[in-house]
């Protein structure tokens, strides 16, 4: 199983709601990442967890929280979003450790509609 | 000055044409990353590579070190190869950077 599947592949959240963002792999890998994408743009590091610690927080604001439940998952909790946080959300996993960045395994990604 | 430079921004083939785009990059690198992004979905690893050249198919990737350059070939191009495909690097500690990315338009 060579697959990170995320769920939901789209959500419609209003400003004062809270929702969550979810991530699966399982391949065994030990890196899990978030990245958020605006359209045409490329993707921009939001968080990246090794060994189910948190390693980089790209000083993302605190209304993004993530979790890493287990080394399979990694959630996304949302809360009291604006609309410019509207973009494609994508999950990635790779084999590396901390100190290398492996080939990337991403998700198809969630899109994401703040109103 | 963006890290990770690509060229062309925007390409358009005819099907069956011989495609290049390229990568230059002007930091410190463990390896170079080829992603195939299809329009509003996921992203795809291509190649992975550190030195030398891949090949995969229809596809063929290169990394010059010394140089910081890389290029990423498409061989007897297809309306499906139509992406845009971003050429990314891995920093050390867990950082990608990514260059802007190229759309690619095969048309028949």
């Amino acid at each position: 199983d060579t697959e990170v599947t995320q769920t939901p592949k789209h959500l419609v959240m209003g400003m004062t709601n809270k929702k969550s963002l979810k991530c699966e792999q399982h391949m065994g890998h030990r890196a899990m990442y978030w990245y958020k994408q605006k359209a045409k743009k490329p993707p921009e590091l939001m968080f990246v967890y090794s060994y189910e610690k948190l390693s980089i927080n790209e000083s993302v604001p605190s209304r993004f929280s993530p979790e890493c439940p287990n080394s399979s998952l990694l959630n996304l909790h949302l809360h009291a979003l604006q609309p410019e946080d509207s973009a494609l959300y994508l999950c990635a996993s790779s084999g590396e450790d901390s100190l290398n960045t492996g080939e990337l395994f991403f998700g198809e990604g969630s899109r994401l509609t703040v109103l | 000055k963006n890290e990770v430079e690509q060229s062309p921004q925007n390409l358009t083939a005819q099907e069956g044409e011989f495609i290049t785009i390229n990568c230059s990059y002007s930091v410190g690198i463990s390896a170079l990353h080829w992603l195939q992004q299809h329009p509003g979905g996921g992203i795809v690893s291509l190649f992975m590579l550190s030195s030398g050249k891949k090949k995969h198919g229809r596809l063929i990737a290169t990394i010059n070190i010394q140089e910081k350059h890389s290029s990423l070939h498409i061989t007897a191009s297809h309306p499906r190869d139509s992406a845009v495909y971003i050429c990314a690097v891995s920093k050390y500690g867990n950082k990608l950077v990514f260059g802007a990315g190229t759309i690619l338009r095969v048309k028949s």
